[in-house]
């Protein structure tokens, strides 16, 4: 069964940082490109980046570019995005999301992110 | 701010169809694949069409997508009361190198 799970999420003061980490397990990880995709609270998705299966292409939205980094590591099939200058307008729930483009979509259940002092 | 439009709410009473518009440009749905998503209350979204047209197993014939141009849209015939949820409309835009979400749908069963 093709699982995602999200975790690292909390509570940070403005500035500050933090290190999402997704665990993906029953699919064969290193074959597919992984997304961030969030979800301010009452608010709609938003494409936060995505990373290639070998992790040599990478992509971000403009809001979030010089501030956060995806990254992933095949060996533990595990996905990252390490979140640094957060803001309070990156308070969301983060979802890791398998191919979120293509026929093998997949979403984990998603991790919140709340950024207040 | 997404550059996919979609109308704010949709509604219809259980048997009748429903449409969903999601307007786009030539960047975006004009020159990739349209898929759209599903999300529940409280739950993550899951992918509902794929290839503008194409529906995952285990999706009931009852969901249908097309596009024509840089405009896409997606039909629920027969509503039922499980359909209640948020549609969102997604493409790859070449111009931004970003995937864009519409703004979403929210769907009401009558």
């Amino acid at each position: 069964e093709v699982q995602l799970v999200e975790s690292g999420g909390g509570l940070v003061q403005p500035g500050g940082s933090l290190r999402l980490s997704c665990a993906a397990s029953g699919f064969t990880f290193s074959s597919h490109w992984m997304h961030w995709v969030r979800q301010a609270p009452g608010k709609g998705l938003e494409w936060v980046a995505n990373i290639e299966q070998d992790g040599s292409e990478k992509y971000y939205v403009d809001s979030v570019k010089g501030r956060f980094t995806i990254s992933r590591d095949n060996a533990k099939n595990s996905l990252y995005l390490q979140m640094n200058s957060l803001r309070a307008e990156d308070t969301a729930v983060y979802y890791c999301a398998r191919a979120v483009g293509s026929s093998a979509s997949w979403w984990g259940q998603g991790t919140l992110v709340t950024v207040s002092s | 701010q997404s550059v996919l439009t979609q109308p704010p709410s949709a509604s219809g009473t259980p048997g009748q169809r429903v449409t969903i518009s999601c307007s786009g440009s030539s960047s975006n749905i004009g020159s990739n694949t349209v898929n759209w998503f599903q999300q529940l209350p409280g739950t993550a979204p899951k992918l509902l069409i794929y290839g503008n047209t194409q529906r995952p197993s285990g999706v009931p014939d009852r969901f249908s997508g097309s596009k024509s141009g840089t405009s896409a849209s997606l039909a629920i015939s027969g509503l039922q009361s499980e359909d209640e949820a948020d549609y969102y409309c997604a493409a790859w835009d070449d111009s931004l190198n970003v995937y864009v979400f519409g703004t979403g749908t929210k769907v009401t069963v009558l």
